[in-house]
């Protein structure tokens, strides 16, 4: 039973432009989310979060928005830079434990 | 301030042979955790610690994996015997405490089972 999805595996985006990545979840319990990001041969490294109580959080060059009656999140990057390129991880917890619920990752490449 | 220790970086057995990893978590860091990644997958949790007890380890394939975290610091996690479907990314990571916050994981050990 897979709670967290990422149902893109691979987007491309142009230099300059906004990356979007999307990310559904099917447990209403979740109750924080949280964007890592992968490089190759390196752990996940966190990006950014959310709490359920709120619809949109921002850090610089990356903003994260929360619908909670579609069970949905994305992650904004704008402008995308070349080094945003990676593997990009949805995660989910509730609010008993630290356990994280992951999703399938989407790579996202940006080109010069 | 140093980040999760992982070793060995990678490991190549053959099947049905034992293999051990493991992990030195950020120092003061009561919560460890092992996550399970498979080329094309998310990280899966195996086993959750809070200081030396164990939290969660419903997902821990009990037959062939064993983990422990003695003195509540280090940690190992090992599989006897391995199968091919084992291969994975072997990740630990730590956190200060049960809660909101994110983790901090370790580079990972890749495990080729041939």
């Amino acid at each position: 039973d897979q709670q967290v999805k990422q149902n893109s595996p691979s987007l491309s985006v142009q230099e300059g432009r906004i990356s979007i990545l999307n990310c559904d979840y099917t447990n209403s319990m979740f109750d924080y989310f949280l964007w890592y990001k992968k490089y190759p041969a390196e752990g996940p490294t966190f990006l950014i979060s959310i709490s359920s109580i709120k619809d949109k959080n921002e850090d610089g060059r990356f903003t994260v928005f929360l619908n909670k009656s579609a069970k949905h999140l994305s992650l904004h990057i704008v402008p995308s830079q070349p080094g945003d390129s990676a593997v990009y991880f949805c995660a989910a917890k509730g609010n008993q434990g630290g356990k994280l619920i992951f999703g399938q990752g989407t790579e996202l490449s940006v080109k010069p | 301030e140093a980040g999760v220790a992982q070793s060995p970086r990678y490991k190549i057995i053959e099947k049905r042979q034992s293999v051990a990893f493991w992990c030195n978590p950020i120092s003061g860091h009561a919560t460890l955790y092992w996550y399970q990644q498979i080329l094309g997958q998310g990280p899966k949790l195996l086993i959750q610690f809070q200081n030396n007890g164990v939290v969660d380890d419903s997902q821990l394939p009990k037959d062939r994996f064993s983990a422990e975290r003695l003195k509540g610091v280090d940690s190992t996690l090992k599989i006897q015997p391995a199968k091919l479907e084992d291969s994975a990314v072997y990740l630990c990571a730590s956190s200060p405490m049960r809660g909101r916050d994110g983790y901090t994981f370790g580079s990972g050990t890749r495990l080729t089972v041939v």
